[in-house]
């Protein structure tokens, strides 16, 4: 079946250090989809890529998409304490298909 | 965006009785999600709870042990049966708008 493998598994950086995980899946994505989850706390949403080789931007985090849609990446500027959490990617089943297949999850910490 | 509510928030439990959590969304959806998170690891979809039909189980995950109502569009239960201590987990149930996924803050199920 599907895969989504994410690295590093564990990455802990200095504040203000940058910070990148990458996400590859066996199979083509139709998307990609990006989800943050706090320390005690459940997924968020954060932003989904349709097309290939797309980059999008939310202020300090830049998201990539590949070009043969089967890898992304995601990586923080200048991390700051509330950046703290597991990133976790996640793809479609197949195209067409709502159920995702999540990452295996890259966890962050800070150290201040 | 959805606002979802999980009951109980966390439980303590004896192994070999069972635990319904119930998942509440804010409007009308035709699919909702039971995810379990292992400590530490990613999510693994259980089980897709739709309106008016069986719920469709995941690989590995059976009706008897996980037993999941869907009653209306806005509400689904899932029980865990006959608990024992691997059953230690978060249980999240999630709902899909617009491709995107949103999360219930979650039910910390730990089994004695």
């Amino acid at each position: 079946g599907q895969q989504v493998m994410q690295i590093p598994q564990y990455q802990h950086v200095q504040e203000g250090e940058d910070f990148t995980t990458y996400c590859n899946s066996s199979t083509t994505l139709s998307n990609i989809q990006w989800y943050k989850q706090r320390p005690g706390g459940h997924p968020v949403f954060l932003i989904q890529l349709v097309k290939s080789g797309e980059v999008k931007k939310q202020k300090r985090l830049t998201f990539q998409f590949g070009e043969a849609k089967k890898n992304s990446s995601l990586h923080i500027t200048a991390t700051q304490t509330t950046d703290v959490g597991t990133y976790f990617c996640a793809g479609p089943r197949g195209f067409g298909n709502e159920k995702l297949t999540f990452g295996t999850g890259t966890r962050l910490t800070i150290i201040p | 965006s959805a606002v979802i509510s999980q009951k109980p928030s966390r439980d303590i439990c004896q192994r070999g009785t069972s635990l319904t959590i119930q998942c509440q969304v804010d409007s009308q959806v035709t699919m909702m999600f039971w995810y379990r998170q292992q400590p530490g690891q990613s999510l693994t979809l259980i089980a897709t709870a739709n309106q008016g039909s069986e719920a469709t189980y995941e690989s590995g995950f059976v009706i008897d042990k996980f037993p999941i109502s869907r009653p209306n569009l806005t509400f689904s239960t899932l029980t865990v049966s006959n608990m024992s201590p691997e059953d230690s987990s978060i249980y999240l149930c999630s709902v899909e708008r617009q491709t995107k996924e949103y999360f219930g803050p979650g039910t910390r199920l730990t089994v004695t």
